[in-house]
């Protein structure tokens, strides 16, 4: 099983609700990865996760949490969004730090 | 000056023909991946690199640690081929762990 899902595929929510994007991972990689991506542009890391543990955090709003329940699932929360930050939000994962990165299909959130 | 540089920023081309899509890097690194993402989809790995040169199907890849370059080859082509083609470069050092810096792509269209 070579694949990351992510759930849901669309998000549609309003700058006042709390949401939760899910990531899956049963390769066994270490590593886990949220990334950020805007229309034309190329993905923009926000964290990554390190056997469980966070080990980059790229100065990310605290609007967003990440969390990882355990080595294969990873989650990132949602709160008191902008339209700004309305994206395609990716996970990824790899065995570990330097490895090839296997990423999602993404999640399209759009915030009103 | 962006740390990596790709070219064509956008490549037009003929079903058949050979395509190359070239990648300069300022920095030091540890690997460097060739990614696709298809119109809407999720990002796709092709090829990490660290020397010489690697092959798979119709797709080679080359890089030239001395001169900080890469090369993404595409033998003939196909409309299947349509997509955005990334390079990404994972910097070397400890604290670069899982991170990756990305070109900002390079939009393929091919034509039957």
């Amino acid at each position: 099983d070579t694949e990351v899902t992510q759930t849901p595929k669309h998000l549609v929510m309003g700058m006042t609700n709390k949401k939760s994007l899910k990531c899956e991972q049963h390769m066994g990689h270490r590593a886990m990865y949220w990334y950020k991506q805007k229309a034309k542009k190329p993905p923009e890391l926000m964290f990554v996760y390190s056997y469980e543990k966070l080990s980059i955090n790229e100065s990310v709003p605290s609007r967003f949490s990440p969390e990882c329940p355990n080595s294969s699932l990873l989650n990132l929360h949602l709160h008191a969004l902008q339209p700004e930050d309305s994206a395609l939000y990716l996970c990824a994962s790899s065995q570990d730090g330097w490895d090839t990165q296997y990423f999602g299909p993404g999640t399209r959130l759009t915030v009103l | 000056k962006n740390e990596v540089e790709q070219s064509p920023q956008n490549l037009t081309a003929q079903e058949g023909e050979f395509i190359t899509i070239n990648c300069s890097y300022s920095v030091g690194i540890s690997a460097l991946h060739w990614l696709q993402q298809h119109p809407g989809g999720g990002i796709v790995s092709l090829f990490m690199l660290s020397s010489g040169k690697k092959k798979h199907g119709r797709l080679i890849a080359t890089i030239n640690i001395q001169e900080k370059h890469s090369s993404l080859h595409i033998t003939a082509s196909h409309p299947r081929d349509s997509a955005v083609y990334i390079c990404a470069v994972a910097n070397a050092g400890g604290t670069s762990y899982g991170k990756l810096t990305f070109g900002q792509g390079t939009i393929l269209t091919v034509h039957p």
